[in-house]
């Protein structure tokens, strides 16, 4: 069972565009929503993450968009650069008493070409 | 280097061979887990560690592998008798803490034969 739909499966931009990569998630036990970017031969790097508490995040050129009520969140990249290009990864855990895992249930992943 | 690595970064190996692999978490870090990414996928659960006890496993860990953290600190995933459809990208990643953010290895890449 996916429970982390992610969409486009890929996406090409051009350099100063703002690609956008849209996750939905059906477990509403989940509360931590990270993005990790992946480039290839390499594992994943957290980017940004966000909480339901808030419905935007910025880190640099990174932003998430999140609607709790829709079980949607969105990574946009401003001002994307050639350097970007690379797989992008939502992700969803939930948090629950000490001792569990609280593992990372991954959507499908987007891959990103930003062209010069 | 003080992020998550693993050895070695790729293994190729004959169907019916055991392979071991090894993971050092960010020396602070009590958690531990290991993923498997197949490709054009995310990565997928496989295994937790907290300090040295596995708490949980996910139902893709079959009986041919298995993982140890002894002491605390690096953890080996093992599987035995492989098969192809072993081959894959083999994850550890660390965290500590209230939000337990997870940082990524680099990865073992397996090909079996």
């Amino acid at each position: 069972q996916q429970q982390v739909k992610q969409s486009p499966q890929s996406l090409i931009v051009q350099k100063g565009g703002i690609p956008i990569i849209n996750c939905a998630y059906e477990n509403t036990a989940f509360d931590y929503f990270p993005w990790y970017q992946q480039f290839p031969g390499k594992g994943p790097a957290l980017l940004i993450a966000i909480r339901p508490d808030v419905s935007e995040k910025k880190e640099g050129r990174f932003t998430i968009s999140f609607n709790k009520s829709a079980k949607q969140f969105s990574l946009h990249i401003m001002d994307s650069q050639p350097g970007d290009s690379a797989t992008y990864f939502c992700a969803a855990r939930t948090t629950v008493s000490s001792g569990s895992a609280r593992q990372l249930t991954f959507g499908s992943g987007t891959q990103l070409t930003v062209l010069p | 280097d003080t992020g998550v690595s693993q050895n070695p970064r790729h293994k190729i190996t004959k169907r019916g061979q055991n392979v071991t692999f090894r993971c050092d978490p960010i020396s602070e870090h009590n958690r531990l887990y290991w993923y498997r990414q197949t490709l054009g996928q995310g990565p997928e659960f496989l295994t937790y560690f907290q300090n040295e006890a596995q708490l949980e496993k996910s139902r893709l860990l079959s009986d041919r592998f298995s993982a140890e953290r002894p002491k605390g600190s690096f953890s080996t995933l093992e599987i035995q008798r492989t098969e192809q459809g072993d081959s894959a990208m083999y994850l550890c990643a660390s965290s500590f803490g209230q939000y337990n953010e997870q940082f990524f290895g680099p990865g073992t890449r397996l090909t079996v034969l």
